[in-house]
């Protein structure tokens, strides 16, 4: 069983709806991140959050909007999409934002079809 | 800004054959580098790293040196088996973040 666990796996959803995207992780870490995964492009960093706190917002347009409740959970809600931000949705984590290791732990993603 | 860069895939060798898959990379002081795998519907996991020039990094019969001159992490296994077919990406360390290559897929054949 992955530490990192994402739902829903797949998601198909018209421009209009709201949706949300949900990553737990039982690992105690204490930074979490959200990725993109596009076809042939480098995997593209959204969020990172530090003990519930934003860290990072790569230029993420505001129809993306992110939530930590707590160390061990993050959404990513979703409104009004278009359709080339259909793609994988990988949430991580690590022990800390410092990435003193550099180890990440992907969840197995959500792959999101907007139509 | 920093960037790594990795050969284009897809990559298809016969089981037991040499593997080499590059990389290099553009970065402002000496990150460390990664290379994670991604098996099909899974998600990424940490292969093997080097945090300084000249270490090397090595899991799984696979391996790859920090070149500082050549500013390259290129990843090689002497003798793939059919279970290492996956995504290979490439990864530096900056600040709070990992920035990733685009990803080599290999396929390999029995």
């Amino acid at each position: 069983e992955t530490g990192v666990t994402q739902t829903p796996r797949h998601l198909v959803m018209g421009m209009t709806n709201k949706k949300s995207l949900k990553c737990e992780q039982h690992l105690g870490h204490n930074a979490m991140y959200w990725y993109k995964q596009s076809a042939k492009k480098p995997l593209e960093l959204m969020f990172v959050y530090s003990l519930e706190e934003r860290v990072e917002n790569n230029s993420v347009p505001s129809r993306f909007s992110p939530e930590c409740p707590n160390s061990s959970h993050l959404f990513l809600h979703l409104h009004t999409l278009q359709p080339e931000d259909s793609a994988l949705y990988l949430c991580a984590s690590s022990l800390s934002s410092g990435l003193n290791t550099g180890e990440l732990f992907f969840g197995e993603g959500s792959r999101l079809t907007v139509l | 800004g920093n960037s790594v860069t990795q050969m284009e895939g897809p990559v298809t060798l016969s089981e037991e054959a040499f593997l080499t898959i590059n990389c290099t990379y553009t970065a402002t002081g000496y990150p460390s580098l990664f290379w994670y795998v991604q098996y099909p519907g899974e998600g990424l996991q940490l292969l093997l790293k080097a945090t300084k020039a000249d270490d090397k990094g090595s899991n799984k019969g696979f391996e790859a040196t920090y070149r500082k001159e050549t500013t390259s992490f290129h990843l090689e296994k002497g003798s793939v088996q059919v279970s290492d077919s996956a995504v290979y990406f490439c990864a530096l360390s900056d600040r709070s973040k990992l920035v990733f290559g685009a990803g080599t897929i290999l396929r390999v054949k029995s």
